[in-house]
């Protein structure tokens, strides 16, 4: 059973500071790992994707993947109370014929004006 | 542009009564999936359709059957609600193949009583 693992939280932050939220996944030969961001009562939405070892930045987000330990984390510099959610990490992996995506349980991350 | 559109978004059914989720995308994806998200299980895939005419089993089909409409629509069924299906259902497409990013609707939070 392929797996994806993140710390449940509560993640609690000071506005401003630096958040980091981790994931830890089991399949190897995964390839493809997201990162969404859901809302109390929405739906998940996406913030970043990647696919290679190392460092991806996209305005205050960072994601990182390190493929030889198995985990990829997400930075969130100058923490806002806006980006107070959950955050889900996704990971694809081998399904047999086909790949999917796996997902965490989510951190929830809570970030004090 | 819409993204993608679910209805309802509540419903309270009784146990034993058959409801339709309808969902629709306006972006054009080949692959459309429903899933339902409860506290402490996080996303569980219900169906996938990879693409317009074909439709496959998820983590957690047993209850539910789907229909592919058409390329726009994915629609969920339930035949004989029971408690256990309360939770909070998503649909959601992504271009192609179920590792990529995914587009999700709204949501429809159901209640069996």
């Amino acid at each position: 059973q392929k797996e994806v693992e993140q710390n449940s939280g509560p993640l609690s932050v000071p506005e401003g500071a630096i958040a980091s939220l981790n994931c830890t996944y089991s399949d190897r030969g995964s390839q493809s790992f997201f990162w969404y961001r859901q809302y109390s009562g929405k739906s998940p939405e996406l913030i970043m994707f990647i696919y290679s070892n190392g460092d991806k930045e996209d305005g205050r987000f960072t994601a990182q993947l390190n493929k030889a330990s198995q985990y990829v984390s997400l930075l969130i510099r100058d923490s806002q109370p806006s980006d107070s959610a959950t955050y889900l990490c996704a990971v694809n992996a081998d399904a047999g014929n086909n790949r999917k995506l796996i997902w965490g349980l989510g951190t929830s991350l809570a970030v004090n004006p | 542009n819409a993204g993608v559109t679910q209805t309802p978004k509540f419903q309270v059914l009784k146990t034993g009564q058959s409801m339709t989720l309808q969902c629709a995308q306006d972006m054009n994806h080949n692959s459309m999936y429903w899933y339902r998200q409860d506290p402490g299980m996080g996303l569980r895939l219900i169906y996938y359709s990879a693409s317009e005419g074909t439709t496959d089993k998820g983590e957690v089909p047993n209850g539910y059957n789907v229909s592919r409409l058409n390329k726009r629509e994915f629609s969920l069924r339930l035949e004989s609600a029971a408690p256990s299906q309360t939770s909070v259902y998503f649909c959601a497409s992504s271009e192609v193949g179920q590792d990529t990013e995914a587009f999700f609707g709204q949501g429809t939070r159901l209640t069996v009583v």
